[in-house]
């Protein structure tokens, strides 16, 4: 059980496009969701944290404009680059909790590795 | 804030050996600790966790203890499979929203 799932697992864009990357709760209600970016060799940097039906919450240095955040149901959350340029390639991670203590698991989707050309 | 140190590896080892990666923490209030770890193509999945000073957490032969004198939580196994090849990360949470921080994560190869 708990599992999430990310879509598309990779993709390749231009240069000023802009790319939706999904994640989903398949078997669970998530309370809240989280966003990472992964840089080669480096951890996991959190991006934001969202909350269905309410606006996310980002990092410190996250430019919220940039990553468009769309927490719909309590299934699904939605990550928009926008105008997406090659310091945007990545991998992005989301995760997914159902629970509220600080103890409480995460359940991770495989990733998307985004490219940008 | 808050951080966590780990080696970053790789760690090679021979099947049937003994690991050990460390990890050490610094944080405000009283965190969780957890050890994920990340199979090729797979996503992070939880190994292990404990919640408070003098905890073992433990799983698949794998085990850690909440150290807090020491702000340590290593991780412990003691003899690796070639299936065990992964990369794992020492993280921590301090509640408010569960916001976790990781380590840089430990690449390990187990060969036979």
């Amino acid at each position: 059980g708990a599992v999430v799932s990310q879509h598309p697992s990779w993709v390749i864009c231009k240069s000023g496009t802009s790319v939706k990357i999904e994640c989903r709760s398949l078997d669970f209600q998530a309370t809240t969701m989280f966003w990472y970016r992964q840089f080669p060799k480096k951890s996991l940097m959190l991006m934001a944290t969202s909350n269905e039906g309410s606006k996310a919450t980002y990092e410190q240095g996250v430019e919220k404009d940039k990553f468009l955040i769309n927490h719909a149901s309590l299934t699904l959350s939605t990550l928009t680059v926008t105008s997406a340029h090659p310091e945007d390639s990545s991998f992005y991670i989301c995760s997914a909790t159902y629970g509220l203590a600080q103890s409480d698991t995460q359940y991770f989707g495989p990733g998307t590795r985004l490219t940008v050309l | 804030g808050d951080s966590v140190t780990q080696m970053e590896g790789p760690v090679t080892l021979s099947e049937e050996a003994f690991l050990t990666i460390n990890c050490t923490y610094t944080a405000t209030g009283y965190p969780s600790l957890f050890w994920y770890v990340q199979y090729p193509g797979e996503g992070l999945q939880l190994l292990l966790k404990a919640t408070k000073a003098d905890d073992k957490g433990s799983n698949k032969g794998f085990e850690a203890t909440y150290r807090k004198e020491t702000t340590s939580f290593h991780l412990e196994k003691g003899s690796v499979q070639v299936s065990d090849s992964a990369v794992y990360f020492c993280a921590l949470s301090t509640g408010g929203y569960q916001k976790v921080t990781f380590g840089i994560g430990t690449k390990l190869q187990v060969i036979p």
